[in-house]
């Protein structure tokens, strides 16, 4: 059973306008989340993270927004670029010791011109 | 080298092959981890490692075998592997275990025959 969802395997956006990816948690115990962009050939980066004690964190384009009681977080990025084209993963901390991230599947955006 | 580092990028191995998948840090870092992507699955966790030491093994078959020299250097040991086995296995580090970001390797692709 999947703890950690990306229900959208896919998402296409024109350059400048918003790109919203959707993630979505069932496990009440995970308190931290993160976002990694993973271009082909190379392996996931960091993007952003968030605290669950937070609803939302912002870097540059980069927002993400958590929403505790549904369990619902997600990565906004405006305005979107060509080289935001990639895979986004989703994942989520449950605070133990040993920093096991469970992760979705992913989504991939296509940012066109 | 920056960065992680994987050998080889791709493998292909027989069922009854021994074969070995390396993995080096430049980093500095005390944490790494192996992590398996199959087709249309989200990445799983199989090894952590903090200072040299093994602290989860999340129920990987005994086939799979790591190992852990020092901190800038962890292998896979493969044996007797099954076609099911083929996927992305994908190197991590990170400062410590908790909440510290993970720096992933490019990957190394796995087809089992």
């Amino acid at each position: 059973d999947q703890q950690v969802k990306q229900n959208s395997p896919s998402l296409s956006v024109q350059e400048g306008r918003i790109s919203i990816l959707n993630c979505d948690y069932t496990n009440s115990m995970f308190d931290y989340f993160l976002w990694y962009k993973k271009y082909p050939a190379e392996g996931p980066t960091f993007l952003i993270s968030i605290s669950s004690i937070k609803d939302k964190n912002e870097d540059g384009r980069f927002t993400v927004f958590l929403n505790k009681s549904a369990k619902h977080l997600s990565l906004h990025i405006v305005p979107s670029q060509p080289g935001d084209s990639a895979v986004y993963f989703c994942a989520a901390d449950d605070g133990g010791t040993a920093s096991k991230l469970t992760f979705g599947t992913g989504t991939r955006l296509q940012v066109t011109l | 080298e920056t960065g992680v580092t994987q050998t080889p990028r791709h493998l292909v191995m027989g069922m009854t092959n021994k074969k070995s998948l390396k993995c080096e840090q430049h980093l500095g870092h005390n944490a790494m981890y192996w992590y398996k992507q199959s087709a249309k699955k989200p990445l799983e966790l199989m090894f952590v490692y903090n200072f040299k030491e093994q602290t989860e093994n999340n129920s990987v078959p005994s086939r799979f075998s790591p190992e852990c020299p020092n901190s800038s250097h962890l292998f896979l040991h493969l044996h007797t592997l099954q076609p099911e086995d083929s996927a992305l296995y994908l190197c991590a580090s990170s400062q410590g275990t908790g909440r510290y970001e993970q720096y992933f390797g490019p990957g190394t692709r796995l087809t089992v025959t």
